[in-house]
């Protein structure tokens, strides 16, 4: 069990500019999910996948932001034109999807500054 | 946005000593979760727990689902310095993402 993985850990951008993490979830997860966290607050859902399938979206995520998991395994994030409130941690995390409430693994993070 | 309470936002105690920290919702949750964060770093899982009522225990950490299902509690026994950082709740509904508290910052003095 090698845990979630998030590439890269920390990224700085101007603003305007396209941003793009990866994830890469244990490997037999089938589910995987994107949270953001700002300081002094908890994680706030994004999205998730079950496998490819991108089955539920927050209204926290803008049209900027588009998340992938073209195969089922590992997952992207991409924000475009990018703005000073997108400057927060992304976290990807995983679980089963089976048998009932797994709990989820996070990775790490990947946290962005936007200046 | 959150659902999840957790007050205080800081505690302090002296190593050694026992805390307990509460979380409450208005809302029915299935699972209840405890995770701890160190700054820089992904939260990792404490404690999961799936039935109303469950207590259960993790080397010096003890936690409960709430009979009601909208709260839980976590308590840690014995303090000592590592036990520093950020503690959140998280509840979750059947097959359902996870929701999180704002977290309760726990320092320990030697």
């Amino acid at each position: 069990d090698t845990g979630v993985s998030q590439n890269p850990r920390h990224k700085i951008t101007k603003r305007g500019q396209n941003v793009t993490f990866r994830c890469d979830p244990i490997s037999e997860h089938n589910r995987l999910y994107w949270y953001r966290q700002t300081l002094g607050q908890g994680p706030e859902f994004l999205t998730y996948f079950q496998n490819e399938a991108q089955l539920e979206k927050s209204r926290l995520l803008s049209d900027r932001f588009s998340a992938e998991r073209p195969k089922g395994s590992f997952s992207t994030l991409e924000i475009q034109r990018t703005e000073q409130g997108d400057s927060a941690m992304y976290l990807c995390a995983s679980r089963r999807g089976q048998g009932g409430n797994s709990p989820l693994h996070f990775g790490n993070g990947t946290r962005l500054t936007v200046t | 946005g959150q659902q999840l309470n957790q007050s205080p936002q800081s505690m302090f105690i002296q190593e050694g000593e026992d805390v307990s920290m509460n979380c409450t919702s208005s809302s029915i949750f299935n699972t209840w979760l405890w995770y701890k964060q160190d700054p820089g770093e992904g939260p990792v899982l404490l404690i999961a727990l799936y039935k109303a009522g469950e207590l259960t225990s993790n080397g010096r950490l003890t936690a409960q689902f709430g009979i009601t299902r909208k709260d839980s509690f976590l308590n840690i026994s014995a303090s000592i310095p590592s036990d520093v950082g950020i503690y959140f709740c998280a509840g979750q509904r059947a097959n359902s993402k996870l929701t999180f508290g704002k977290g309760i910052t726990l320092s320990v003095r030697p």
